[in-house]
């Protein structure tokens, strides 16, 4: 079946530092891959996507490519905020599964002044 | 920003009393979708619809059921609340499509005491 791992956190980090929060996946075929973040006490929120092999998704300053060759789709950003700290989601969805969305377990970032 | 609602945000009830949590979008969706969040922020699916007179259980099995009998209103009841159902529940809503976006509402957090 589909999966996703993600890097385990809490990941704690200074202002103004470079994340990355590793994903990987296992599917068939070429699945759409998805960001999500969720903020404390709230739902998850897009936070960007790819839909095919090459693409990068880009919002707020994070970014992630779809590397087929490699199953991963790593969420970067250059200098995060305070205001990032949140649980990031990696997830997937394929034809093979009915479109239903596969999740990672989540990544708590951590973001001290 | 999303069209989708879910009430309450918290609640907190004894044990087995029936509760129901609702869901309202307001965006047509077809597809609709409970999470249940685990402490450690695991997302996982248990139930969903791909429209109206559709309800599908997940990957994580529940006690809970759900209805659809509208497009735009999904709600998830537990017959007899225990302390095991406490958590937090999440509603998501999507358009039919590979690459669309899931749209997740805020949550209802949930007390079984």
């Amino acid at each position: 079946g589909n999966s996703v791992t993600q890097m385990e956190g809490p990941v704690t980090l200074s202002e103004e530092a470079f994340l990355t929060i590793n994903c990987t996946y296992t599917a068939t075929g070429y699945p759409s891959l998805f960001w999500y973040v969720q903020y404390p006490g709230e739902g998850l929120q897009l936070l960007l996507k790819a839909t095919k092999a090459d693409d990068k998704g880009s919002n707020k300053g994070f970014e992630a490519t779809y590397r087929k060759e490699t199953t991963s789709f790593h969420l970067e950003k250059g200098s995060v905020q305070v205001s990032d700290s949140a649980v990031y989601f990696c997830a997937l969805k394929a034809k093979n599964a009915g479109n239903m969305l596969t999740f990672g377990g989540g990544t708590r970032l951590m973001v001290k002044p | 920003e999303a069209d989708i609602y879910q009430t309450p945000r918290y609640l907190v009830i004894g044990t087995g009393k029936k509760i129901t949590l609702e869901c309202s979008q307001t965006m047509g969706h077809d597809k609709m979708y409970w999470y249940q969040q685990d402490p450690g922020m695991e997302l996982h699916l248990i139930h969903y619809s791909y429209g109206v007179n559709s309800t599908e259980k997940g990957d994580l099995s529940s006690e809970s059921t759900v209805s659809r009998i509208r497009t735009e209103h999904f709600p998830l009841t537990l017959e007899s609340a225990r302390p095991s159902h406490t958590s937090q529940y999440l509603c998501a809503s999507r358009e039919t499509g590979l690459g669309t976006e899931a749209f997740f509402g805020q949550g209802t957090r949930l007390t079984v005491v």
